[in-house]
């Protein structure tokens, strides 16, 4: 089962790009990357997933390395409503069961 | 609004009391999760249903935590004589099983606050 790897936090000015980094080296081949926010005092939010190519939505992109072992969060303007901690999830349990093992994220801080 | 509901979103229970919170998942979906949030941490997975099947509950914390969905649709969590130690949020989230992928959406939570 992958594990995934956070800084503790970041902190980012406001309009500016915000780049959240997370390892997964032992990724297997067939599983997700998820990326989900949670901000203060509300349930986990989902942003966007992938398996290999990058994907866009009108959240944030996700850039995934083509080893997969690693990818990149990005939200191109950042406000100061994306204050809160961003969690890079890989989906474990066979089965599809897929729980999701959250960590400790990264907490985001978007300043003026 | 077709999300994920959660009730109460707040419980205040003394010590020993018995507690019921309730998870209306997105309509249709197959699958639904509970976690369980203390205060400063990421959520916890307890437990799994798919449909009315409690398919996996090894991250309930005690045989005092005990979770149902019996047609499949609406979940309850119960707790029995509870403890300081299960103030926390308690989370619930559903997902589709229409495909490959595996997006689960989260509801606000309830805040069980144990005295």
């Amino acid at each position: 089962d992958a594990k995934t790897t956070q800084p503790t936090s970041m902190d980012c000015a406001e309009g500016r790009a915000a780049n959240l980094p997370c390892n997964h080296s032992t990724i297997s081949g067939n599983e997700y990357v998820y990326w989900y926010r949670q901000i203060h005092s509300q349930g986990p939010q989902y942003i966007i997933h992938g398996l290999k190519n990058n994907e866009t939505n009108e959240m944030a992109s996700l850039i995934i390395t083509e080893d997969r072992k690693s990818s990149t969060l990005i939200l191109p303007h950042a406000t100061l409503r994306d204050t809160a901690v961003y969690y890079c999830i890989v989906p474990q349990g066979s089965g599809n069961t897929g729980k999701l093992i959250f960590g400790q994220g990264t907490t985001l801080q978007v300043k003026p | 609004g077709a999300g994920v509901s959660q009730s109460p979103r707040y419980k205040v229970a003394k010590r020993g009391q018995d507690v019921a919170l309730r998870c209306d998942p997105i309509s249709g979906h197959v699958s639904l999760f509970w976690y369980q949030q203390a205060l400063g941490q990421g959520p916890e997975f307890l437990t799994y249903f798919q449909n009315e099947a409690q398919l996996d509950k090894s991250g309930l914390p005690s045989d005092r935590f005990f979770a149902e969905r019996p047609e499949g649709s609406v979940s309850t969590l119960k707790i029995q004589r509870t403890q300081q130690e299960d103030s926390a949020v308690y989370l619930c989230a559903s997902r589709s099983d229409t495909g490959r992928q595996e997006t689960q959406y989260f509801g606000p939570g309830t805040r069980l606050l144990v005295l």
